[in-house]
């Protein structure tokens, strides 16, 4: 078993379409949980990052982590073509430095 | 601010040769970071670094990958006798580092450096 299991896609949503993302994990020592968007051929680029449980909003995305049930979300909120991207999510144990491990990314295509 | 910079952002090589893949951190950042990326697949931890020390390079493949960050320059890693196996996209990232400092773990990273070997 994966320690992060995200689906890979792909995910095709109109434009304006509230879009939301998941990854599960199984190390309860995650404590850092980011969403990296990455589009094709380029590098990541972090949206946001969350430390512990919670909800963060940043503009039109919100990240949640739920730490009791190893789960995390982002949700896109009036989606637009520009969003279409691959999504990452990664997490870190601060034991281990700033080794993330990531999930292997949802594509998101967001249609006119 | 140049962001992370890498090069060669593609790059080819016949079975057997050399591979050398460089990477200057943000400015301000003395840790970098080197992942791989294989195609449908997520990044992979290879290695961190931090000037003219290796901390962690336990997601390294144990022969033919090296890597440094020395005291003047940018990071590099090496690859020898590359195999086709070896195609990929390698990512290198950067942070500040300084633990307890809110985002300090955040990495940035660059475009990725492309290999092909044929």
């Amino acid at each position: 078993q994966k320690e992060v299991e995200q689906d890979p896609g792909p995910l095709s949503v109109p434009e304006g379409a509230i879009v939301s993302l998941n990854c599960t994990y199984s190390n309860s020592a995650f404590q850092y949980f980011m969403w990296y968007r990455q589009y094709s051929r380029k590098g990541p680029e972090l949206l946001m990052y969350t430390y512990s449980s919670g909800n963060k909003e940043d503009g039109r995305f919100t990240a949640q982590v739920d730490k009791s049930s190893k789960y995390i979300s982002l949700f896109i909120r009036d989606s637009q073509p520009s969003d279409s991207a691959t999504y990452l999510c990664a997490m870190l144990n601060t034991g281990t430095a700033s080794k993330l491990t990531f999930g292997t990314g949802t594509r998101l295509q967001v249609t006119l | 601010n140049a962001g992370v910079m890498q090069n060669p952002r593609h790059l080819v090589r016949r079975r057997g040769q050399e591979a050398r893949l460089r990477c200057s951190p943000m400015k301000g950042h003395s840790h970098v970071y080197w992942y791989r990326q294989l195609p449908e697949e997520g990044l992979k931890f290879m290695v961190y670094l931090q000037k003219e020390n290796i901390i962690d390079e336990s997601g390294m493949p144990k022969e033919r990958f090296s890597a440094e960050f020395p005291k003047e320059g940018p990071s590099i890693l090496r690859i020898q006798q590359v195999v086709r196996g070896d195609s990929a996209a390698y990512f290198c990232a950067s942070s500040p580092g300084d633990r307890g400092v809110p985002g300090a773990n955040v990495l940035t990273f660059g475009a990725g450096s492309r290999l092909t070997v044929l």
